[in-house]
């Protein structure tokens, strides 16, 4: 059974397409979160959702919108796409204290021709 | 604003050599620390964490202090193995998790 599960694992797409990332946990932990990994492997937090709720948007495009119907689940939407939206995004959650760190993902590499 | 400060990669080492890969930090309050692992093709994975000063994290022979005083959080390993080549992300914890760069780590046979 896999903790943190992210859908599609690759993902191909023309600039100016809308795409969207799944994103589900099955630990019971009530913090979800999206990291976008550049090309040089450099990892930063996009968005946080605590319990549905957004706690953390940091210097994000207005085209990426998060989504968390439930606290199992936080997806990603991506308006308008450009080339350097190309990356690797990460999913990942928590138990919401900072004894036990995140559990991330496989990824979703996606490329925008 | 925190941040974490790691070595420069890539760092190349012959199998069975000794492993260091510098991290420090900068953080206002009491972060947990943590080193976290990338396969080739894969996600994230904890390597080992500590919480508060002078705690050892120890994991698959790796092991890292946590040092307040000059707030670092080394990666050492005494002998290090062809299958421990991977990119290595230092990381610390208050309201979220911030990354150091990451070091890539070849080991040749």
């Amino acid at each position: 059974d896999t903790a943190v599960s992210q859908t599609p694992k690759y993902l191909v797409t023309q600039m100016g397409n809308d795409k969207s990332i799944k994103c589900e946990q099955n630990l019971g932990h009530d913090t979800m979160y999206w990291y976008k990994q550049d090309s040089k492997k450099f990892l930063k937090i996009m968005f946080s959702y605590n319990n549905k709720e957004l706690i953390i948007n940091e210097t994000v495009p207005n085209r990426f919108s998060p989504k968390s119907p439930d606290k199992a689940h936080l997806n990603l939407h991506i308006n308008s796409l450009e080339l350097g939206d190309s990356a690797v995004y990460f999913c990942a959650s928590s138990q919401g204290t900072i004894l036990y760190g995140y559990t991330f993902g496989s990824g979703t590499r996606l490329t925008v021709v | 604003g925190n941040s974490v400060t790691q070595m420069e990669g890539p760092v190349t080492l012959s199998e069975e050599a000794f492993l260091t890969i510098n991290c420090t930090y900068t953080a206002t309050g009491y972060p947990s620390l943590f080193w976290y692992v990338q396969y080739p093709g894969e996600g994230l994975q904890l390597l080992l964490k500590a919480t508060k000063a002078d705690d050892k994290g120890s994991n698959k022979g790796f092991e890292a202090t946590y040092r307040k005083e000059t707030t670092s959080f080394h990666l050492e390993k005494g002998s290090v193995q062809v299958s421990d080549s991977a990119v290595y992300f230092c990381a610390l914890q208050d309201e979220k998790l911030t990354f150091g760069t990451g070091t890539r780590l070849t080991i040749i046979p």
